[in-house]
């Protein structure tokens, strides 16, 4: 059965380096046709896409955020990783790795997710 | 990027009732292949989103038919036929047709009167 943990800090200083590890298990991350994604939601709020990275290492983010943030695969340890610059207060949020079938129609496997706070 | 816009954003239902929500998008999601990406999502209190409905109207397998969702271009609705108390949560359309970015509605938060 396909699961997805997150992991990484749960506290981090403004200004900073976000990152963040999503371990996947029951599946490889190698397999072809789907994408790996992050998704945030700040507390209390709604849901904002972060980006995906393609099996085939393309990568795809939000506009918004694009300008600050990387995603990447370690097949090795069947992982992906989230890395978002400069962050702050804004930026924390419970963030979701997930597995993705299809953005189109929404199909995601998603995470536990993990609170990252952003304060001094 | 796309807007999407829900309505209501708090929506108190008493148990048995019908419940609705609208979803309008900023522009079409008519995709080039004929589909329409606009896909339903409920998440309960601490727990992950669930996907619902996708393609306007098609239900994911283990989701009760008391669940439908109507609507074309940019104008949708998620409709509860009787709520009962598990559907307590927030719900938000998305839409895919426009990735990327996928971008989600406000969210509507459904609670029992």
């Amino acid at each position: 059965q396909l699961q997805l943990q997150e992991s990484g800090p749960g506290l981090v200083k403004p200004s900073e380096t976000l990152s963040l590890t999503c371990t996947v298990s029951g599946g490889s991350i190698s397999s072809s046709s789907y994408y790996w994604g992050w998704i945030r939601q700040p507390p209390g709020k709604g849901l904002e896409w972060i980006g995906s990275i393609y099996y085939s290492g393309s990568t795809y983010y939000n506009p918004s955020l694009k300008s600050r943030v990387t995603i990447s695969v370690d097949t090795s340890k069947n992982q992906f990783s989230l890395k978002l610059s400069s962050v702050t207060a804004a930026d924390t949020a419970l963030y979701y790795c997930a597995r993705v079938a299809s953005h189109y129609s929404g199909n995601y496997h998603w995470g536990q997710g993990t609170l990252v706070t952003v304060s001094s | 990027d796309v807007v999407m816009t829900q309505s209501p954003l708090s929506l108190p239902v008493t148990l048995g009732q019908p419940a609705s929500i609208s979803c309008r998008s900023s522009q079409s999601l008519v995709y080039s292949d004929g589909n329409t990406y606009l896909n339903w999502f409920q998440q309960r209190p601490g727990q992950s989103p669930r996907r619902l409905i996708y393609k306007v109207s098609d239900r994911d397998s283990g989701v009760p038919d008391r669940f439908s969702g109507s609507g074309s271009g940019t104008d949708f609705t998620l409709k509860i036929s009787r709520v009962e108390a598990e559907d307590v949560g927030v719900y938000y359309c998305m839409q895919g047709t426009h990735w990327p970015p996928i971008t989600f509605g406000q969210g509507t938060r459904l609670e029992i009167k």
